[in-house]
């Protein structure tokens, strides 16, 4: 079974400043995807980021960005110039790529991220 | 176009009472699928139906069921509530198609409170 780990619970950046959230995750298969979601106070959960394990290349969005290190099993996001509307909790997600499995995800176990202004 | 709904928002039960949870997908998405979330065991997997099937299942006992319409409209059914079963339940939709990265849309949760 596969397992996702976010070992810091809480993290704190200053407006305009640069966080990175840390993710792990366990799996025997080769292929897969990987997502940051979003979940504000307001409980929608919203999706960040994917990333498709065979792509090397590290997928970007806007301020946001993964360092998706395969044979390490990291999948980290990083969020540049922050904002106060990025306040939320992030969680980080795995979904196998096998037939079946199409929308069942693992997540991790969440991480808090508080913005100062 | 219209977000993914859920009703109600809020409720509170007692311990062996039932009930029962609605989501609306987004229109032309035929994938439903629930999550649990607690702050103890983070969001756990339930269930995923697809044109009225299901077609995973998570690790939940029996007394968590579901089904789906020919509307992709979805219900979940909780019976027989244990003071464990409060959570906020998410519905999530999805185009459901095999082979694409699945982006899935959450609605708002409903907060179901045991008592």
């Amino acid at each position: 079974a596969q397992t996702v780990t976010q070992s810091q619970p809480e993290m704190s950046v200053q407006e305009a400043e640069t966080v990175t959230l840390s993710c792990t995750y366990d799996t025997s298969e080769s292929d897969y995807y990987l997502f940051w979601y979003k979940q504000p106070p307001s409980r929608q959960m919203i999706l960040v980021i994917r990333q498709e394990a065979y792509k090397q290349q590290n997928a970007t969005e806007n301020r946001f960005s993964v360092n998706f290190q395969k044979a390490a099993k990291s999948f980290s996001l990083k969020i540049s110039d922050s904002q106060l509307g990025d306040a939320a909790m992030y969680f980080c997600a795995y979904r196998s790529s096998q037939t079946g499995a199409n929308s069942k995800l693992t997540f991790g176990k969440g991480i808090t991220l508080s913005v100062r202004p | 176009k219209a977000g993914v709904t859920q009703t109600p928002r809020y409720l509170i039960k007692t311990r062996g009472q039932q009930v029962t949870l609605s989501c609306s997908p987004i229109s032309g998405h035929r994938s439903v699928s629930w999550y649990q979330q607690t702050p103890g065991q983070g969001l756990q997997f339930l269930f995923e139906y697809f044109s009225e099937t299901q077609r995973n299942k998570g690790n939940f006992p029996g007394r968590f069921s579901g089904r789906q319409f020919s509307n992709s409209r979805s219900e979940m059914n909780v019976s027989t509530l244990e003071l464990g079963d409060s959570a906020l339940y998410l519905c999530a939709s999805s185009l459901g198609i095999q082979a694409t990265t699945g982006e899935l849309f959450f609605g708002e949760g409903s907060r179901l409170t045991v008592l």
